[in-house]
């Protein structure tokens, strides 16, 4: 079974430049998560839907930052314009509901470099 | 302070030591906790949920205590695999998905 998939894998941009991520979950997942990891900050909740509604973006930085999630399969995070400080990796994670103890299942994530 | 705190480490021991590692949650309304494990420059995967009760996977038991406010997660045997960072999570009350995330313990075990 394929696990979620993120592309691209690394991206490397300049400052100022607009920042597409792409995520496609695990088939019958209803639920969404976009997550970012520093070093610093550890793996803060950007966002997450829920059968493509956002339910929760409080985590999202500021309004440089925006998500959607068209339909079950695809959903996209994007940073226009970029900055350094958005350098991090950006993981997505799915999760099925009506289930007690919901696990997240990760994407392998991307790696962003902005200059 | 950070919702969920975790001693960063690292933590070295040899192969075949047993380790427990400790995370402390500040809400007293969390309701369900976990233990997940993320290698270097990989996703984090679930290691396993921990129950009111305590409970056994193999060489790991995790723990939970609520009248403290902390979870554990002790690995028995330790193994050259087991290197990884342990990521204490927690989710809190209401019908929501957010869980909160420690920055995580790093584990290196050498031969």
């Amino acid at each position: 079974d394929a696990g979620v998939i993120q592309s691209p894998r690394h991206e490397v941009t300049e400052m100022g430049q607009e920042v597409t991520l792409r995520c496609k979950p695990i088939s019958g997942h209803d639920y969404l998560f976009w997550y970012r990891q520093t070093m610093m900050r550890g793996l803060e909740l950007l966002i997450y839907f829920n059968n493509n509604v956002p339910i929760d973006d409080s985590g999202m930085p500021e309004d440089r930052f925006s998500a959607k999630m068209p339909n079950a399969s695809f959903s996209t995070l994007k940073i226009q314009p970029s900055e350094p400080r958005d350098s991090a990796v950006y993981f997505c994670a799915s999760s099925l509901s009506g289930v007690a103890r919901p696990q997240q299942f990760f994407g392998p994530g991307t790696r962003l470099t902005v200059l | 302070r950070k919702e969920v705190e975790q001693d960063p480490g690292p933590f070295n021991v040899p192969e075949g030591a047993t380790v427990a590692f400790n995370c402390t949650y500040s809400n007293s309304a969390s309701q369900s906790f976990f233990w997940y494990r993320q290698d270097c420059r990989k996703e984090p995967k679930l290691l396993m949920s921990v129950y009111s009760s305590g409970n056994e996977d193999g060489r790991f038991t995790a723990q939970l205590n609520r009248a403290s406010q902390y979870i554990s997660l002790l690995i028995r045997d330790s193994k050259l695999s087991d290197s990884a960072t342990y990521l204490c999570v927690v989710r809190n009350a209401g019908n929501n998905r957010k869980l909160i995330w420690g920055l995580g313990t790093s584990l290196a075990v050498n031969p």
